[in-house]
């Protein structure tokens, strides 16, 4: 069976500051791993995607996110805060294509504020 | 523009009654998803369907039901069943067989009971 933890349900940071979101995972097959933001009463959305290839893989609005397979982790960064990042962040973990098991499992998800 | 739809966005409910929440995407996606989203609880599967007229019972299936009966579209149910309904409803699909299952995400409906 697959599971997410993230790190901090809840994390604060200063409008220019480093951004660092925890996600680690367990699946016993290589994973696809994903990132979404949601902002308030709105759907999912996704930030980026690892599947294969490179580790460190890079989405939208700045923000990247690296594979490291020893430590079974995906963490989000983004170098300098900005205003508009204030939203809801979801690590999710999927089961590699081959498997029957097409569907997505979420950790509960870091609410991210950006102070002034 | 291609997307995924649903509707309503606030979606009333009195003890009792069944309620069905509307979820249409024409992305020709094969897959669609519906998950429940409660606060501090992330998002939990309730359906998913790989195919016309075939769907699978996910994580909290109960007190709910779907159909699938064209590809576009995939409405859930929420029956007297459910006991707890009050939660945001998000509707998701994806291709498959390629390789790349991202599932793409409608903008949600609220339920609330009265």
């Amino acid at each position: 069976a697959q599971s997410v933890t993230q790190l901090g349900s809840h994390v604060s940071v200063s409008e220019g500051a480093l951004v660092l979101l925890r996600c680690n995972y367990s699946s016993s097959v290589p994973p696809y791993l994903f990132w979404y933001v949601q902002y308030p009463n709105q759907g999912l959305q996704l930030l980026l995607k690892y599947t294969t290839g490179a580790t460190l893989v890079k989405g939208i609005n700045g923000f990247e996110a690296e594979f490291k397979k020893s430590e079974t982790s995906f963490h989000l960064t983004k170098p300098s805060a900005h205003m508009s990042d204030a939203a809801e962040y979801f690590c999710a973990v999927s089961l590699h294509p081959g498997g029957s098991n097409y569907k997505l499992t979420f950790g509960k998800g870091t609410l991210l504020t950006v102070n002034p | 523009d291609g997307g995924i739809t649903q509707s309503p966005k606030y979606l009333f409910r009195k003890e009792g009654q069944n309620v069905t929440l509307s979820c249409e995407q024409n992305l020709n996606h094969d897959a669609m998803y519906w998950y429940r989203q409660d606060p501090g609880q992330g998002l939990r599967l309730i359906y998913y369907s790989q195919i016309v007229n075939d769907f699978q019972k996910g994580d909290i299936a109960e007190g709910y039901s779907v159909s699938r009966e064209k590809k576009e579209s995939f409405p859930l149910t929420v029956t007297s069943a459910q006991k707890n309904p009050t939660a945001f409803y998000l509707c998701a699909s994806s291709i498959l067989g390629q390789g790349e299952e991202t599932q793409y995400f409608g903008p949600g409906t609220r339920l609330l009971v009265l």
